[in-house]
């Protein structure tokens, strides 16, 4: 049972407009989430992140979105450029086990010249 | 900067044979991690370790064990390797203390014939 979803595998988008990467989680115990991206022969480098205690947190060109409620957090790329392309994973750790991090399945992203 | 290695990029082995999979970090991080990397499974966590010899299991333990003798270096081992461990290999590191951020090495790609 995933605990962390991204339903969309993948995204495209032309360069310069939005690109929303979504995430769906289902443990009320995680407490921070983060996104890392991925290039093809290369690890996840670490994105953004943010707090359970926070809606927003934004660097640069992206913002993630995080609506408790919902369960539900957003990665905005404003604008998009080429060089975003990649596979975007979600991530989140429970409050009880620090050192533990749940991802979700990714969501490859494409950004159009 | 921290850099995290890993010691192949490829390995390719038959069912049956052991397989080690070697990881160093260069960072003197606390906590280290090996994950495998599936299409649409996202990253899921096999072992981690807090310390010199200490190790916790993940979420995914089974037909896996890792050794960690030293601080820098935490070890990936397949004592049988079957076909269904055919997969990306991907080792992080993390500062102790609460740090957030993992550091993911280039993975290594295994497949088992």
């Amino acid at each position: 049972d995933q605990q962390v979803k991204q339903n969309s595998p993948s995204l495209s988008v032309q360069e310069g407009r939005i690109s929303i990467l979504n995430c769906d989680y289902t443990n009320s115990m995680f407490d921070y989430f983060l996104w890392y991206k991925k290039y093809p022969a290369e690890g996840p480098t670490f994105l953004i992140s943010i707090s359970s205690i926070k809606d927003k947190n934004e660097d640069g060109r992206f913002t993630v979105f995080l609506n408790k409620s919902a369960k539900h957090l957003s990665l905005h790329i404003v604008p998009s450029q080429p060089g975003d392309s990649a596979v975007y994973f979600c991530a989140a750790r429970r409050n009880n086990a620090g050192n533990m991090l749940t991802f979700g399945g990714g969501t490859r992203l494409m950004v159009k010249p | 900067d921290v850099k995290v290695t890993q010691s192949s990029r490829y390995l390719v082995k038959r069912t049956g044979e052991k397989v080690f999979l070697e990881c160093v970090q260069d960072m003197d991080h606390e906590n280290m991690f090996w994950y495998r990397q599936d299409p649409g499974l996202g990253l899921r966590l096999i072992y981690f370790s807090y310390d010199v010899k200490m190790k916790e299991k993940g979420d995914i333990p089974e037909g896996y064990s890792v050794s960690r003798e030293k601080k820098e270096r935490f070890s990936l081992i397949l004592e049988s390797a079957s076909t269904n461990q055919t997969s990306m290999y991907l080792c992080a590191s993390r500062r102790g203390g609460g740090g957030e951020t993992q550091y993911f090495g280039p993975g290594t790609r295994l497949l088992v014939l």
